[in-house]
């Protein structure tokens, strides 16, 4: 079965920082992968998202950028951390071609400080 | 393009009743429709998803959605609340076809359940 895990599960930077929060797919091949980021009474906004090595879509200006070095491995990065930066981010995975379903992993909080 | 609406940003019912969770949509396209469930500090747990075939659908822990075309809905519903169905629930939806892969989300909807 497939897994996905995301790490670190919390995190409190200082501004003007980096960031690296990573995450992983396990058990399957291919997959299209996204980052998402939640914040309160705003719903799920779409950051990133990528259907193969090195293939990256950013769906939104901001202070973030987004990496793929290999096929299940997803990295969202910042080299300076603004304080609206903070919030909750979801990795997440898809197959193309069955029913577009997403799967997320557990999410980071990143508390900008 | 495609959008979705849910209707209240909180709904509280008791322990019992009956949930209606309601979601409307727009899309240029078929589309396909999901439903998510958010606990707190969890990621998204997928409840259920309609993918052009049958127009109930059901989904885990009792809840299910009807997909109506001529209203573009997709509400969710469960026929009595339990506590542990309190989270947050977020409706999604994406063109049909293999190609699409993205989904887009509503603002979520928080239920409430008293005892």
């Amino acid at each position: 079965s497939q897994t996905i895990h995301q790490w670190p599960a919390t995190l409190v930077q200082p501004v003007g920082s980096p960031l690296s929060l990573e995450c992983t797919v396990e058990g399957t091949s291919n997959p299209n992968l996204y980052w998402y980021r939640q914040a309160a009474g705003r719903g799920l906004q779409l950051l990133f998202y990528s259907v193969g090595i090195g293939q990256i879509s950013s769906e939104v200006p901001q202070n973030l950028s987004a990496s793929r070095p290999q096929d299940r491995q997803f990295i969202l990065s910042s080299k300076k951390l603004l304080l609206s930066d903070s919030g909750f981010y979801l990795c997440a995975w898809s197959v193309t071609g069955q029913g577009n379903t997403i799967y997320f992993g557990e999410g980071s909080w990143l508390t900008v400080v | 393009a495609q959008s979705v609406t849910q209707l209240g940003s909180h709904v509280s019912v008791s322990e019992g009743a009956l949930v209606l969770l309601r979601c409307n949509y727009s899309s240029s396209v078929p589309p396909y429709l999901f439903w998510y469930v958010q606990y707190p500090n969890q990621g998204l747990q997928l409840l259920l998803k309609y993918t052009s075939a049958a127009t109930l659908v059901k989904g885990i822990n009792g809840f299910e959605a009807e997909f109506k075309k001529s209203e573009t809905s997709f509400h969710l519903t469960k026929p009595s609340a339990h506590m542990s169905d309190a989270a947050e629930y977020f409706c999604a939806v994406s063109p049909s076809g293999g190609s699409n892969y993205k989904l887009t989300f509503g603002k979520g909807t928080l239920l409430t359940v008293n005892p």
